[in-house]
């Protein structure tokens, strides 16, 4: 069984520019969160989607971080326009229903540095 | 709210030596408690996990932890230590006893070094 993929592994950007962020869940995983560990810092909760709607995105940092998963399959994090602080690596997680965490699959993450 | 504390940013041992990784947490509820591990290049992975049964929980690839409610922790030990255990480790907090994945709260992590 695939486990949850991230693309890409690495990403290094211009203060300014736009990027996107992809995970593939486990197929039939209706749970996704997206995650994030700035540099030095703990890693914090971003938002959760339950299919295909937003069940919570309490920890979006600001509007500049748009998060999609259309058809409750993959999802997108897009970052419009990055900021310096937005560098660190950003971890997609997905669990079947109900939301226990041991049944909680991570990604390896994406590493975005902007500069 | 809930925290969680990892006393150690990195922690050296010989490899056939035993291994402690400290971890306070603080709770306004009765939590369920973590600990996950990362590899380099790979996703976390759930060692192991306490959700208000057994306070000595066991794990996979010989790691333990006892949960000690009136010192508010939460250690992860092994007897021996082996190479294959290097890796950064974290402690992980959840509001919900019964272990959901909502409302979890993650340390700043414990790089373990094994020496030969």
């Amino acid at each position: 069984e695939a486990g949850v993929t991230q693309f890409p592994s690495h990403s290094v950007i211009e203060k300014g520019q736009t990027v996107t962020l992809r995970c593939d869940p486990i197929s039939g995983h209706d749970n996704l969160y997206w995650y994030r560990r700035v540099m030095g810092k703990e890693i914090k909760f971003l938002l959760h989607f339950v299919k295909e709607s937003k069940q919570d995105e309490s920890g979006m940092p600001n509007n500049r971080f748009l998060a999609e998963r259309t058809g409750g399959t993959y999802s997108t994090l897009k970052v419009q326009p990055a900021e310096l602080e937005d560098s660190g690596v950003y971890f997609c997680a997905s669990s079947p229903g109900g939301t226990i965490a041991e049944k909680l699959f991570f990604g390896s993450g994406t590493q975005l540095s902007v500069l | 709210a809930q925290s969680v504390t990892q006393l150690d940013s990195h922690v050296s041992v010989s490899e056939g030596t035993p291994v402690l990784l400290r971890c306070n947490y603080s709770s306004s509820y009765s939590p369920s408690l973590f600990w996950y591990v990362q590899h380099p290049n790979k996703g976390l992975q759930l060692l192991l996990k306490y959700t208000s049964a057994a306070t000595l929980v066991k794990g996979i690839n010989g790691f333990e932890a006892e949960f000690k409610k009136s010192e508010t922790s939460f250690h992860l030990t092994k007897p021996s230590a082996h190479m294959s255990d290097a890796a950064e480790y974290f402690c992980v907090v959840s509001e919900y006893s019964g272990g959901g994945a909502d409302g979890l709260t993650f340390g700043k992590g414990t790089h373990l070094i094994i020496q030969p």
